[in-house]
């Protein structure tokens, strides 16, 4: 069975400090993708990252990168110099090779304060 | 490219009507799509799987009979919510699969009173 868990339900921050949100996921799939969506306050979910399971590199794109480690399962999402327009809950979530469906995390919620 | 329409984004209906929910993909054929129902503070759930010209695949403790999905076209998922009461109440989402990745729609907000 898949899973992902998001153990940081709610991270407040002030504005400009960088955060770290945390992703661990299970599978037994040899080959998976990785999902990361935020879900500002309107609801709709907008898409940041997709990354398959055998493209381990860091993603940098603007303020966001990503950090994939196959060893220990994990796939963080860091926002650099954060800003008011980033509080949103962001989502985790995982496919199989096949997509049959995506499983989210719980979500976190991340509050940027000015 | 790649756009979902999910129509209407809000519907308040009294208790016991039926209300239809509509997912559309634009530019795109969805041979597959995904109903999520989301309650408040919490993550997406996934009701069902539909699947174009074939039953819906429903996650386990979903009633069937009461979230009728239809998948008649490559473009149109259709999921009916019947007889609905206030414990319906909830965000819905699409979602339509494209190669390895999904688009969603921005959701229908659905109250029951």
């Amino acid at each position: 069975a898949q899973k992902v868990t998001q153990a940081q339900t709610e991270i407040s921050v002030v504005e400009k400090e960088d955060v770290t949100l945390d992703c661990v996921y299970e599978t037994r799939d040899t080959t998976y993708y990785l999902f990361w969506y935020k879900q500002p306050p309107s609801g709709e979910l907008v898409f940041l990252i997709r990354r398959n399971s055998f493209d381990e590199q860091n993603e940098i794109s603007g303020r966001y990168s990503w950090n994939f480690q196959k060893s220990t399962s994990s796939f963080n999402f860091t926002i650099t110099a954060s800003q008011v327009v980033d509080s949103a809950v962001y989502f985790c979530a995982l496919s199989s090779e096949y997509g049959n469906k995506l499983v989210f995390g719980a979500g976190t919620i991340l509050r940027v304060k000015s | 490219g790649a756009v979902v329409s999910q129509h209407p984004s809000w519907v308040i209906c009294k208790s016991g009507t039926s209300v239809k929910i509509e997912c559309r993909s634009l530019d795109f054929q969805a041979t597959t799509m995904f109903w999520y129902r989301q309650f408040p503070k919490q993550s997406l759930m996934l009701m069902a799987t539909s699947n174009e010209g074939s039953k819906a695949t429903y996650e386990q403790g979903v009633e069937k009979d009461k979230f009728l999905i239809n998948h008649a076209s490559l473009t149109l998922s259709t999921l009916t919510v019947t007889s609905a009461h206030p414990e319906d109440s909830s965000f819905y989402i699409c979602s339509a699969r494209r190669g390895y990745g999904y688009t969603f729609g921005s959701g229908t907000r659905l109250t029951v009173v």
